[in-house]
């Protein structure tokens, strides 16, 4: 079964950092792009970043760009999300999502982070 | 990068047709063939509906078909059923980067 599994979110004071991991099964993950996705709480989606197959290609959105970093581990089938100078505005769901064709096919339950003193 | 618009809400009975429109620019939906459209139930993680302006994955009810015309996609939902009832996000291409819509509640009256 192919999946996705999000984790790492919790709780973090403004200006704090967090690292969030998903984890990829049922698929060939070293050959595929991969993408974070956000939900602010009653919001929509936003598309935040991807990276190609090797890492060597990644693409922000310019609200996180500077302070988001995402990053792959192809040999553990994991992709990271390195969240630096949080914001109260970055509390949101993450999903990771499998980014195929120009569309994101398979997505992670996702994982809450909460931005708060 | 600013989100594409999409109306807040749609409604219908079932069995009736609903349409979802999705205006962005000549930067994204009029400059690519990448729309996809994705549904989303509450508590729930998006759902991939449509790809590639009108491409439908593996599973995905032939009542849901897209379409695009200049700068603005289209999702519609034809023969509605009480399960259709979620948020609907299109999404596009805009060159290295993408762009969400804003999202569309549909209800089934």
């Amino acid at each position: 079964e192919v999946q996705l599994v999000e984790s790492g979110g919790g709780l973090v004071q403004p200006g704090g950092s967090l690292r969030l991991s998903c984890a990829a099964s049922g698929f060939t993950f070293s050959s595929l792009w991969m993408s974070w996705v956000r939900q602010a709480p009653g919001k929509g989606l936003e598309w935040l970043a991807n990276m190609n197959q090797d890492g060597s290609e990644k693409n922000y959105v310019d609200s996180v760009k500077g302070r988001f970093t995402v990053s792959r581990d192809n040999a553990k089938n994991s992709l990271y999300l390195q969240m630096n100078s949080l914001r109260d505005e970055d509390t949101s769901i993450y999903y990771c999502a499998r980014f195929t064709n120009y569309h994101l096919d398979v997505w992670g339950q996702g994982t809450t982070v909460t931005v708060s003193s | 990068q600013s989100a594409l618009t999409q109306p807040r809400s749609v409604s219908g009975s079932p069995g009736q047709s609903v349409a979802i429109s999705c205006t962005g620019t000549s930067s994204d939906v009029g400059g690519y063939n990448y729309v996809s459209w994705y549904q989303q139930h509450p508590g729930k993680a998006p759902k991939l509906m449509i790809s590639d302006v009108n491409k439908r994955p593996s599973g995905v009810p032939d009542r849901f078909s897209g379409s695009k015309s200049g700068n603005t996609a289209s999702l519609t939902i034809s023969g509605l059923q009480a399960e259709d009832e979620a948020d609907y996000y299109c999404c596009s291409f805009a060159g290295s980067l993408y762009v969400f819509g804003t999202g569309t509640k549909v209800t089934v009256l």
